[in-house]
């Protein structure tokens, strides 16, 4: 079946420590997308990438990196710099072709931060 | 700047009776616009579309939403509430004229009352 996994689906990390998110599609989107879910905050935006090799910062990319080696795969680090890590992380992608392609999401990462 | 906006954090309905969860939005040029479920620890899931046309649309599970451009508004509806639909629901905007991002808004509660 087509879809994005997402993994781990929980993790806990130590203050001062990386850590990475992983993003896989099988949809053959062109476009990926990395949101963090706060309660009461919706969903905000942290990097989005069009094609491979190529990323735009989102309203909150401070502390976070990124990369896209490859179509399928869009993972998320979340650095030591991020003062606030504790979160959902949500992966999601969409196409960009003809049409106007809604986004499809992963199940979400739930960090927590020790 | 583009923004969602959804004025009810919290909706409760009666099982059996209609329900509707607002949103309204703000974009430059023509909105796209979407509506979204979500169910505790999960990811999102897509319900319905306008892109543009006929201003009613319908969408998965018997959800329904109205574009109304005078009031810039998208108002998901269902004629008959089930107690399955307590969910998280989200609205988002995506304009057509600059393209990539997506705007979500904070989401609605929803809790149908058996």
């Amino acid at each position: 079946d087509g879809g994005i996994t997402q993994s781990p689906k929980y993790l806990f990390r130590k203050e001062g420590q990386n850590v990475t998110l992983s993003c896989e599609q099988n949809l053959n989107h062109d476009a990926m997308y990395w949101y963090r879910q706060d309660p009461g905050q919706g969903l905000r935006l942290i990097y989005y990438s069009q094609i491979v090799n190529d990323f735009q910062k989102g309203d909150i990319a401070e502390g976070y990196s990124v990369s896209r080696e490859k179509k399928e795969s869009f993972p998320l680090t979340v650095t030591s710099a991020q003062k606030n890590p504790t979160a959902f992380y949500l992966c999601a992608s969409r196409t960009t072709g003809v049409g106007t392609g809604e986004l499809f999401f992963g199940e979400g990462s739930r960090l927590t931060v020790l | 700047a583009q923004s969602v906006a959804q004025p009810e954090d919290q909706v409760n309905v009666a099982e059996g009776n209609p329900l509707t969860v607002k949103c309204t939005y703000s974009v430059s040029g023509n909105p796209y616009l979407f509506w979204y479920v979500q169910y505790p620890n999960r990811g999102l899931q897509f319900l319905l579309k306008y892109i543009t046309g006929d201003n009613l649309v319908k969408g998965s599970y018997g959800f329904e939403a109205e574009f109304n451009k005078s009031q810039t508004s998208f108002h998901l509806k269902k004629p008959s509430a089930l107690v399955s639909d307590s969910a998280l629901y989200f609205c988002a905007v995506r304009a057509s004229n600059t393209g990539n991002q997506f705007y979500f808004g904070t989401g609605t509660s929803l809790t149908v009352i058996p």
